[in-house]
């Protein structure tokens, strides 16, 4: 059970923002929000991840709703390279430590 | 090149022959992954480690599967008599904390 949903998938325009949403109401207190991206014929890549407030790298920024049960990655200037399908993820950490994925949501983007 | 990589890339076998991949982890990450990975579904579970110590299983994992990791550095997925189901990417991933890096993957074909 992934725990999270996520739209199945979403179209973007090249160079336009995009808001990636996420539920995940049964998130508890100590549960990361992790978002990892795969494109084709690769493995997934680690894109980012919050506890509560919101972050930012330099691929994107994630938005942590103040009552955590949503979140969304922004991706700030979509590009072709990022088209891929994108997971959310619980992550309680802990001795552990594995992955949950869920479907996730294929993104494209549109020259 | 320092990421995760998995050898074989691709492996075509017919059903009842075994199979072994083999995944080198990023040298000073303790905590190795092995997930697997169908068409249209994201990876899901099947192993890890901690050095050299097999600390989790998911019921994924028959009989026929068995994971090691010699001296907590690479690891090895071997199947025995693989059948059509097992078909699939089987995917690495290594860490030293809450970040996962992941491997190309090994793409099983059963024939």
């Amino acid at each position: 059970d992934a725990k999270t949903t996520q739209p199945n998938s979403m179209e973007s325009n090249e160079e336009e923002p995009v808001h990636l949403p996420c539920n995940h109401s049964t998130i508890s207190g100590t549960d990361y929000i992790h978002w990892y991206r795969q494109l084709p014929s690769q493995g997934p890549e680690y894109v980012i991840h919050g506890l509560t407030s919101n972050v930012n790298n330099r691929m994107a920024s994630l938005a942590i709703a103040e009552d955590r049960k949503s979140s969304t990655l922004i991706l700030h200037r979509a590009t072709l390279r990022d088209a891929a399908v994108y997971y959310c993820i619980r992550w309680s950490g802990g001795s552990q430590g594995n992955l949950i994925f869920g479907k996730g949501t294929k993104l494209s983007v549109k020259p | 090149d320092t990421g995760v990589s998995q050898d074989p890339r691709h492996k075509i076998t017919k059903r009842g022959q075994n199979v072994t991949f083999r995944c080198d982890p990023i040298s000073e990450h303790n905590r190795l992954y092995w997930y697997r990975q169908t068409l249209g579904q994201g990876p899901e579970f099947l192993t890890y480690f901690q050095n050299e110590a097999q600390l989790e299983k998911s019921r994924l994992l028959s009989d026929r599967f068995s994971a090691e990791r010699p001296k907590g550095s690479f690891s090895t997925l071997e199947i025995q008599r693989t059948e059509q189901g097992d078909s699939a990417m089987y995917l690495c991933a290594s860490s030293g904390g809450p970040t996962q890096y992941f491997g190309p993957g090994t793409r099983l074909t059963v024939l």
